[in-house]
């Protein structure tokens, strides 16, 4: 099984422009979310999701959308990107919001200048 | 609210040296505390878990006790490798909820030989 995927490994945006983020799973998992990670502040959720149809926002939401329309994908959409996005963005799912473990992909680096 | 607080780093230990990662935390219920690894390049993957007061998680070699009367869960290896060298994560969550994990920092782990 591949697990959790990302695609793009790297990204540079200038100021402005609009990308997706995306995420797949095969594992069949119901919960998918998507964090950023920076330096010295660990990792804080960005959006949710409990099953396909259904999102929410999480802890720093702001510049950033999400859909879910099938169980095994989950992009994540800048509009405008601002240069506070930079960031290493992690996709990760797991197969009931209360499981334990969730399994993370390999994470996008996204640069904006 | 709720959070954690992880020891700074960077944290530089030989090789058969004694590792301990100091982890605190902020809860207003009763959730389940992990530690999640990240090597380089690489998406975290879950450590080991406690789900509740006096559980000791382990794996690997590495052992954590959910204390809740100093409310900590220090992450402990009695003799650390050179593969050991990775970003550790402190985390927390609530299994009747959404499954948000809320992060520590991370400390870095360089492990020499």
């Amino acid at each position: 099984n591949a697990g959790v995927t990302q695609t793009p490994k790297f990204q540079v945006l200038k100021t402005g422009q609009s990308m997706t983020l995306q995420c797949a799973q095969d594992m069949n998992h119901e919960y998918m979310s998507w964090y950023r990670q920076d330096p010295g502040m660990g990792l804080r959720l960005i959006h949710y999701s409990v099953g396909a149809g259904i999102t929410d926002q999480g802890e720093v939401p702001n510049g950033y959308n999400v859909s879910r329309s099938t169980t095994e994908d989950f992009p994540l959409r800048l509009l405008s990107a601002a240069p506070s996005q930079t960031s290493v963005y992690f996709c990760a799912s797991s197969s009931t919001a209360g499981s334990y473990e969730q399994y993370f992909g390999p994470g996008t680096r996204l640069t904006v200048t | 609210g709720d959070s954690v607080t992880q020891m700074e780093g960077p944290v530089t230990l030989s090789e058969e040296a004694f590792l301990t990662i100091n982890c605190t935390y902020t809860a207003t219920g009763y959730p389940s505390l992990f530690w999640y690894v990240q090597y380089p390049g690489e998406g975290l993957q879950l450590l080991l878990k406690a789900t509740k007061a006096d559980d000791k998680g382990s794996n690997k070699g590495f052992e954590a006790t959910y204390r809740k009367e100093t409310t900590s869960f220090h992450l402990e290896k009695g003799s650390v490798q050179v593969s050991d060298s990775a970003v550790y994560f402190c985390a927390l969550s609530y299994s009747s909820n959404t499954g948000k994990l809320i992060f520590g920092q991370g400390t870095t782990l360089q492990v020499k030989p």
